[in-house]
């Protein structure tokens, strides 16, 4: 079974462009989670999304947005971009919504806004 | 809120050499806890879980984790370190979907 992919891996921007990023989780895992690694925050929640509803949100400006699709496909999106956002952003998928389901990691995508 | 502590950001040992990262938690509930491992540009891969029942797991790799309730505690342990266990490692807590980690522990295995 094929894991959590991401795409891009690496993307470049400037200061005030958007971005998005892209997350398929594992197949049959219909909840997707988002999170934030930087090397001064550590790794933060972002937001969590089942059945194409968020969830779950962390505390995040709303410059940062997510949606899910009906294939349970994700896609982040960060508007504004400052350089703070500059981080590996990983994505996280699970079969279920109990506390009892392991999330499994994608590669991640690195970020660096410039 | 829940929280994660983990107090030596760094840690080297010999190949060979016993093993145990620390990890302290703060919940408000019967804790979901986690230690996961990332190795350089990778994601995350989980260690091991507890969620209830015998406070010592068994996890992939050699590795184990004792829950202590009374101290808020689940430290990662390995009898025998391998030069393939360096990379930084996170513990967590939480569920729902919603983790909350510690800022890591980055291992080096000294040959």
């Amino acid at each position: 079974k094929a894991g959590v992919t991401q795409t891009p891996r690496y993307l470049i921007k400037t200061r005030g462009q958007q971005v998005t990023l892209s997350c398929s989780p594992i197949s049959g895992h219909r909840s997707v989670s988002w999170y934030q690694q930087t090397p001064g925050q550590g790794l933060q929640f972002l937001f969590e999304y089942f059945s194409e509803t968020q969830r779950n949100k962390g505390n995040f400006p709303g410059r940062f947005s997510g949606r899910q699709f009906s294939n349970s496909r994700s896609e982040m999106n960060v508007s504004t971009l400052e350089l703070g956002d500059s981080a590996l952003y990983l994505c996280a998928s699970t079969s279920g919504t109990s506390d009892y389901n392991e999330q499994f990691f994608g590669p991640g995508t690195r970020l660096t806004v410039l | 809120a829940q929280s994660v502590t983990q107090p030596d950001i760094h840690i080297t040992v010999s190949e060979g050499a016993s093993l145990e990262l620390r990890c302290n938690y703060s919940y408000g509930a019967t804790p979901y806890l986690f230690w996961y491992v990332q190795s350089p540009g990778q994601g995350l891969q989980l260690l091991l879980k507890y969620f209830s029942g015998d406070t010592l797991v068994q996890g992939i790799k050699g590795f184990e984790a004792e829950f202590k309730r009374s101290q808020s505690s689940f430290n990662l342990r390995k009898p025998s370190v391998h030069w393939s266990d360096a990379a930084e490692y996170f513990c967590a807590v939480g569920g729902g979907n919603k983790l909350t980690f510690g800022t890591g522990t980055q291992l080096k295995v000294e040959l």
